[in-house]
Formats: structure tokens, sequence, C-alpha cells
């Protein structure tokens, strides 16, 4: 098993341009989340999903949008990318023991460097 | 809005000794609250889970405490190795599948 597995590695990308940071899972995980970190402030929720088409928002999602068409995959997609978004992308998945309920650890991928100049 | 608090000063201590790291919170109730580490340059690993209703939780040297009155829980590390050198986050389940962090304390471990 690969876990997760998120690409690129490293990406520099113009003000105003658009792009989307891969994530994918083997584990069949239902839960899947996105989180961005910055010096000082921690991991930030952007976005998560507990299914297959179903998403929701975060504490930080403006300027983000996702999907998930597949339990494997979980891509986000920054819009308009502002220099604001330099940070590291954090993708997550987990299996909830409990329906519904967060008793579980969450295995996250190695990360995305974005920097926006 | 709800608030992990970590020490935001580096830990330094010595191959042997007992590290001590603390996260408090405020503003809700966690049914969970879970300590990963992280490396840098990779993503957080999960080492512990405890549950509202554990005071506390071990695992081979990592112990965790958990105390709902005080909103904190307290992670200790027994013979500290150099190789234990991380930063250590402090995440809590705040309901509806969303789990948010602390923004971690890094521990040094001098051999």
């Amino acid at each position: 098993n690969a876990g997760v597995t998120q690409t690129p590695k490293f990406q520099v990308l113009k003000t105003g341009q658009s792009m989307t940071l891969q994530c994918a899972q083997d584990m069949n995980h239902e839960y899947m989340s996105w989180y961005r970190q910055d010096p000082g402030m921690g991991l930030r929720l952007i976005h998560y999903s507990v299914g297959a088409g179903i998403t929701d928002q975060g504490e930080v999602p403006n300027g983000y949008n996702v999907s998930r068409s597949t339990t494997e995959d979980f891509p986000l997609r920054l819009l308009s990318a502002a220099p604001s978004q330099t940070s590291v992308y954090f993708c997550a998945s987990s299996h909830p023991k409990s329906p519904g309920q967060g008793d579980t650890e969450a295995f996250f991928g190695q990360g995305t460097r974005l920097t926006v100049v | 809005s709800q608030k992990i608090e970590q020490n935001s000063e580096a830990l330094n201590i010595q191959e042997g000794k007992t590290a001590t790291l603390t996260c408090n919170y405020t503003n809700y109730s966690p049914a969970y609250l879970q300590w990963y580490r992280q490396d840098p340059g990779r993503g957080p690993v999960f080492l512990l889970l405890i549950r509202e209703n554990e005071k506390e939780k071990r695992k081979e040297r990592l112990k965790v405490t958990f105390d709902t009155t005080l909103k904190q829980s307290l992670f200790h590390i027994t013979a500290s190795q150099p190789a234990d050198s991380a930063t250590y986050l402090c995440a809590l389940d705040i309901g509806g599948f969303k789990t948010i962090f602390g923004a971690g304390t890094r521990l040094f471990v001098k051999a």
C-alpha cells in the first residue's frame, strides 16, 4: 500500500494562475481532508469529505474548490492563485471506527510546497 | 472560535529525561484528542488517541493524559532519545467530522 500520495511535491505559480493539487489514497478510507500549514499557525482545515460525492468547508475554504468523485481521489483546486496561498498543503485520510465519529487516526501525505509569486 | 494552544517555544531536554508537552484548548468539549509527530519536510504521523472518558493512555515510552475539566492534555516521552527530536502536534475532534490542530511544539533531545 502506498498510503496517501500527493502530487506535485513542489510547485511555483504566478499570481492569478490556477492549478490542481492531487491526492490519492489506496486504503479505502471514507474521510479525506485538505490542510494548509503555515509557520506558527499549525495545520488549518481547508475542505473535507466524508465520502464520495460529499464535501464541506473547513476553517479556511476561500479560494479553494474540491470534489470527490471517487473514494480514492480528493483533488484541491486553486482557482486564481494569490501570494497568501503560499504554504505547505497536506492531504489526509481516515476511516472512523464508529460511524460519524472522529475516533480514528489520520494518515497524511508528504505534502505539496506551493509558492505563489 | 475553537482555540488550541501549544508551547510555541522549543523544548530542550537531555537524553534519558522525560519530556512533557502541553496542549490547552478553549471553547469546546472534544470527544477525542490526538497527538501526532511531524519531522521536517514530512507529513504528521499519528501517535496516540485518547477519549474524553479516559484519563490516561500509554504506548511504549509515550503517555497522554486528558483533563476535560482543565481543558488540557499532557504528552510525556519517558527515557527520551535524540531520535525523539521532532515537532509534536495536538489535534481535537470538534464534531461534524472535523479535526483541528495546534501549531505544535518542537522538541530537541540532546545526547
